[in-house]
């Protein structure tokens, strides 16, 4: 079974600083992709960077990175220099690698952007 | 060109009451999904189908039955509505590539509100 941890349930930024919002992730199959989706207040869900688990670079997505720790099982999302449009539920997911399976996903991260 | 739409935004109704969600996607994608997304924001699959298979989340309800007319279509019928299926619903669509090498991020509609009075 999949699993997925975010330990962050809020948190509070001031602008133009950097965000790392945390996943860790549990998963027994060799191939998986992983995930990071923002939900504004709005409530649509925005896909932002995936990242494979046999890429050897972290994913980039312009101001999002996605640091991937493999051994740590780590994939945190880094926001370089938030705005205050970045406030949001950001929401970590993980896919098993092929088939139609849908994605497991984080309890997420309710971000507030400081001005 | 709206990705990935549903109808309606809203839906109000009574116990016992059987209801429809439908979901369109124009991305060209052979796979769509059904989250539910509870009152604390936790997303939940439901289903994924492609016209080979229909993968059921086996928590789910039976009361709950995804019905796809083709490959642009995938529609949420529900039946004896209950208090909790109140709930956001969420439709999404992908192409389902293998990894590694290929992508796989879901694209999602905008997401129904069911509110079950």
């Amino acid at each position: 079974a999949q699993k997925i941890t975010q330990t962050q349930p809020g948190m509070f930024v001031q602008e133009k600083e950097a965000v790392t919002l945390d996943c860790t992730y549990d998963t027994s199959d060799p191939s998986y992709g992983l995930f990071w989706y923002k939900q504004p207040s709005s409530g649509e869900m925005i896909f932002l960077i995936y990242q494979g688990s046999y890429d050897q670079q972290n994913a980039t997505e312009g101001r999002y990175s996605l640091n991937f720790q493999k051994a740590r099982k780590s994939a945190n999302l880094v926001i370089s220099a938030s705005q205050l449009g970045d406030s949001a539920m950001y929401f970590c997911a993980m896919g098993r690698g092929g088939g139609a399976d849908g994605l497991t996903f984080g309890k997420g991260t309710h971000l507030i952007i400081q001005p | 060109d709206t990705a990935v739409s549903q109808t309606p935004k809203y839906l109000v109704t009574q116990m016992g009451n059987d209801k429809s969600i439908k979901c369109e996607q124009n991305l060209g994608h052979d796979t769509m999904y059904w989250y539910k997304q509870d009152s604390k924001k936790f997303l939940k699959i439901m289903f994924s189908y492609n016209n080979k298979e229909l993968i059921i989340n086996e928590t789910v309800p039976n009361r709950f039955s995804p019905k796809s007319p083709d490959k642009a279509h995938l529609n949420l019928h529900i039946n004896s509505l209950e208090l909790g299926d109140s709930a956001v619903y969420f439709c999404a669509s992908s192409q389902a590539r293998r990894f590694p090498g290929g992508r796989r991020e879901q694209y999602f509609g905008p997401g129904t509100r069911l509110t079950v009075t």
